[in-house]
């Protein structure tokens, strides 16, 4: 098992670039969401996904997409990349609590992003 | 709103001496689950333990505990026989009732072991 996985790992944008960052997990999880990490500061929700074609905001949603096509996989898209979008960004699944399992988030290694 | 506040930027310990990682929590739910997670300089983060608010026997997992007081609203990370290689960032997080198991994170507390 890979446990969850996240593409690529360190990434450099231009102002107004785009790009797409992937979550792949092989644990059969139904819940993955998107955190970002700023210096001196816990994680925060961007986005979040309870199953396969739903999507839904977390806590700093704005200038992020997200899309949830296959359950085993998250993507993140920065439509046109600003430099306060410099952070890293953490994927991580989940089952749901109703499923009878622990509702442990586990995370993947994250995706150092700078946005000059 | 729910908050999760840990007052402690740094702590240092020596080796082999227990520490005590101080996490409080603010939320107006009934169920609700704490977490820690430990964060080491390659980045990743590491599940640590879970309480659950409905568990009346603090969560125990290897050299790691939870003292759960919940008329306090604390959640604190005991560490026993303290590691070089526990010198890491440590996070508290919480999640919530109905909350699809969103987290919320406390900024966390950096600890250092001293040989």
């Amino acid at each position: 098992n890979a446990g969850v996985t996240q593409t690529p790992k360190f990434r450099v944008l231009k102002t107004g670039q785009s790009m797409t960052l992937l979550c792949a997990q092989d644990m059969n999880h139904e819940y993955m969401y998107w955190y970002r990490q700023d210096p001196g500061m816990g994680l925060r929700l961007i986005h979040y996904s309870v199953g396969e074609g739903t999507t839904a905001k977390g806590e700093v949603p704005d200038g992020y997409n997200v899309s949830r096509l296959k359950k085993q996989n998250f993507l993140l898209g920065l439509e046109s990349a600003a430099p306060s979008q410099t952070s890293v960004y953490f994927c991580a699944s989940s089952y749901p609590l109703s499923s009878g399992y622990t509702d442990t988030q586990y995370f993947g290694p994250g995706t150092r992003l700078t946005v000059l | 709103a729910q908050k999760i506040t840990q007052t402690q930027p740094g702590m240092f310990v020596q080796e082999k001496e227990a520490v005590t990682l101080d996490c409080t929590y603010d939320t107006s739910d009934q169920s609700y689950g704490l977490f820690w997670y430990k964060q080491p300089s390659s980045g990743e983060m590491i599940f640590l333990i879970y309480q659950g608010s409905y568990d009346e026997q603090n969560a125990t997992e290897g050299r790691y505990s939870l003292n759960f007081q919940k008329a306090r609203k604390s959640a604190n990370l005991v560490i026993s026989a303290s590691q070089l290689g526990d010198s890491a960032m440590y996070f508290c997080a919480m999640s919530h009732d109905g909350g699809y198991n969103k987290l919320i994170f406390g900024a966390g507390t950096r600890l250092a072991v001293h040989p």
